[in-house]
Order: C-alpha cells, then sequence, then structure tokens
C-alpha cells in the first residue's frame, strides 16, 4: 500500500519560533489534507491542498502541495503554547478510492 | 459549527463480545468512514460508505466488522467477536458530496478489549 514519511517524528521549540514539518511519498496524490490532534481526540483539519504547487495558508499556517505531488510541507509561524500536539499528513489518491493515507504524525512541544 | 459526534467516549468489553460504535456525521454530509488508530500509531483507514454501500474497505475490515446506516442520521461500525488487537481508538468521519476530499473527523470511541 501507500507509504506516508513524515518528518521529523517529534520536536521542542521555544515558544515564538517558527516549525516546519514536511511529508513524502514514493507515490502520487490528489490531495494532501493536515490535521492536528490533541491527546485523546480526534484530528482536526487544519488545511486542505488540491493542486500541485498549491501554497494555502490558515492564519499562523501555511501549507504547499509539493510540484511532484510527492510531497507537502506545514510551517507554523510564531509558535504559541496551545500549538502543542501531533500534527498528521494525510495523502488522497482519487484513483485509488476515498481512503486517507496517514502520515506516522510529528509531535509538537513548545516551551513557554 | 456541524461536528461529528460518537458514543460511547470509551467501551470496555471482553474478548469474543461483541461491540457497536456509534456515530452521528454532519447532517448534510453523503460519505462516510471509519478509521482506528492503535496507541502511539498512525490513524488507518477501515471502510468508507457512500449511497448506503460500503465504496472502499482496507484489508483491516475483515469479516468481524460490519457497518450499517440504520437511519437517516446515525453510522454505527460493529465488531462481532473482538480480539484483544481490536483494541485502539475508532474514530469516525464523514465528508460532503463535493467530493470525498476533506473528511471531518469525531472525537473517537476508545475500545479496551479485555
Amino acid at each position: 500500500g501507500q507509504q506516508l514519511n513524515q518528518s521529523p517524528q517529534s520536536m521542542f521549540i521555544q515558544e515564538g519560533e517558527d516549525v516546519s514539518m514536511n511529508c513524502t511519498s514514493s507515490s502520487i496524490f490528489n490531495t494532501w489534507l493536515w490535521y492536528k490532534q490533541d491527546p485523546g481526540e480526534g484530528p482536526v483539519l487544519l488545511i486542505a491542498l488540491y493542486k500541485a504547487g498549491e501554497l494555502t495558508s490558515n492564519g499562523r499556517l501555511t501549507a504547499q502541495f509539493g510540484i511532484t505531488r510527492k510531497d507537502s510541507f506545514l510551517n507554523i509561524s510564531a509558535s504559541i503554547p496551545s500549538d502543542v500536539g501531533i500534527y498528521f499528513c494525510a495523502g488522497l489518491d482519487n484513483n485509488a478510492g476515498n481512503m486517507l493515507t496517514f502520515g506516522g504524525g510529528t509531535r509538537l512541544m513548545v516551551k513557554p | 459549527e456541524p461536528e461529528v459526534t460518537q458514543t460511547p467516549s470509551h467501551q470496555v468489553t471482553q474478548m469474543g463480545q461483541e461491540v457497536i460504535l456509534r456515530c452521528v456525521p454532519i447532517s448534510n454530509h453523503l460519505y462516510f468512514y471509519w478509521y482506528r488508530q492503535i496507541l502511539g500509531q498512525k490513524v488507518e483507514f477501515l471502510v468508507s460508505f457512500y449511497n448506503n454501500e460500503i465504496s472502499e474497505k482496507s484489508e483491516i475490515f475483515d469479516d468481524q466488522f460490519s457497518v450499517e446506516r440504520p437511519d437517516g442520521s446515525n453510522f454505527t461500525l460493529k465488531i462481532r467477536s473482538t480480539k484483544l488487537e481490536d483494541s485502539a481508538m475508532y474514530f469516525c468521519a464523514s465528508s460532503d458530496g463535493s467530493g470525498p476530499s476533506e473528511q471531518y473527523f469525531g472525537p473517537g470511541t476508545r475500545l479496551t478489549v479485555t
């Protein structure tokens, strides 16, 4: 099956710093989604990307759909303590059905 | 803001017992999904459901699993005879008719099989 490699696995940063995480795949996806998961809760959709090269922002979050359609990154600017959580990328290949393939997650910790 | 809801939040059951996990998707959504997440691992797709039938299922979704939309609002996942390895968080998700892409997740049901 399709695999998504997400890195880094974890990050421990100072409040106010910018953060970057990315996902790579051996196969093409038509859609990239980024989710945030807090402990004991479900993933919350942050950003959806539909076109290769697309750059989309949601407040302090910016995500890009890689031009090869095999990667995506998420940036968080000026991190704050409530950014703490696990961030997951997820890819959708419309030619392979409507199931999301998730990355392994990036655990973000922010020191006030 | 509309959201996906799930009940119960936590279910403890003995091995071999049947469990039914319940979900109420967002009301105008047409595509429904179940995913699971074993503790500390990534979220894995189980099944998708559209127009009252299964549209996709993964290898995990074997004969022990079934889904149903018994009425206009609920979407259920049944595990017929639970095993220890079924212990996980189970998430329901839904998306609207404009395409299956943006999937919105519920808070999950933690299933513990003893």
